[in-house]
């Protein structure tokens, strides 16, 4: 049972555009929605996080879009650069912290 | 400053196998998790420490064995290891809930 739904699975950006990755969760009970970005042979680190009381939340390039209605959430990057290529995972956190499944992201030069 | 330290940082086992993984924080967390890691499957929660002295199980905890040590250390044991947990092992740890989780690099195991 999937908590926490992640799409696409891998996503291809010309440098320059804007990366979007969508994630939904079912359990109303989650009060923070962090953003963790991984490259290989690296543990997550934490990206952005925003908290279900706010719609949007803006750290440089990075954005989540939050919608506490459709219980979704989103990550864009804009301008994206070859450097953010990596995993990145939405998650829930209600007492502890529940993962999507991961969006592979390559940006291509 | 190290934050989250694993190690090690890879080991093959045989079926049958045990072994400790071990893991420790110098960030004053209360809080310590191990997280597996597997292709298509995102991160699964296999037990988690809330605070010293309690231990409570995750999505995927059969097979697996904790023991918080104390404060900074967080391990988690395989006693009799098989194929089906060959993955990568995160530990990581936070300051509580809905606060960011620190990781470390991971341990690739492979079971043999």
């Amino acid at each position: 049972q999937q908590q926490v739904k992640q799409s696409p699975q891998s996503l291809i950006v010309q440098k320059g555009g804007i990366s979007i990755i969508n994630c939904a969760y079912e359990n109303t009970a989650f009060d923070y929605f962090p953003w963790y970005q991984q490259f290989p042979g690296k543990g997550p680190a934490l990206l952005i996080a925003i908290r279900p009381d706010v719609s949007e939340k803006k750290e440089g390039r990075f954005t989540i879009s939050f919608n506490k209605s459709a219980k979704q959430f989103s990550l864009h990057i804009m301008d994206s650069q070859p450097g953010d290529s990596a995993t990145y995972f939405c998650a829930a956190d209600f007492q502890k912290l529940v993962f999507g499944t991961g969006t592979r992201l390559l940006v291509s030069p | 400053n190290a934050g989250v330290t694993q190690t090690p940082k890879f080991q093959v086992l045989k079926t049958g196998q045990s072994m400790t993984l071990q893991c420790a924080q110098d960030m004053n967390h209360n809080s310590m998790y191990w997280y597996r890691q597997d292709p298509g499957m995102g991160l699964r929660l296999i037990y988690y420490s809330a605070s010293e002295g309690t231990t409570d199980k995750g999505e995927v905890p059969n097979g697996y064995n904790v023991s918080r040590l104390n404060k900074r250390e967080f391990s988690l044991r395989l006693e009799s290891a098989a194929p089906s947990q060959t993955s990568v092992y995160f530990c990581a740890s936070s300051s509580g809930t809905a606060y960011g989780y620190t990781f470390g690099s991971g341990t690739r195991l492979t079971v043999v």
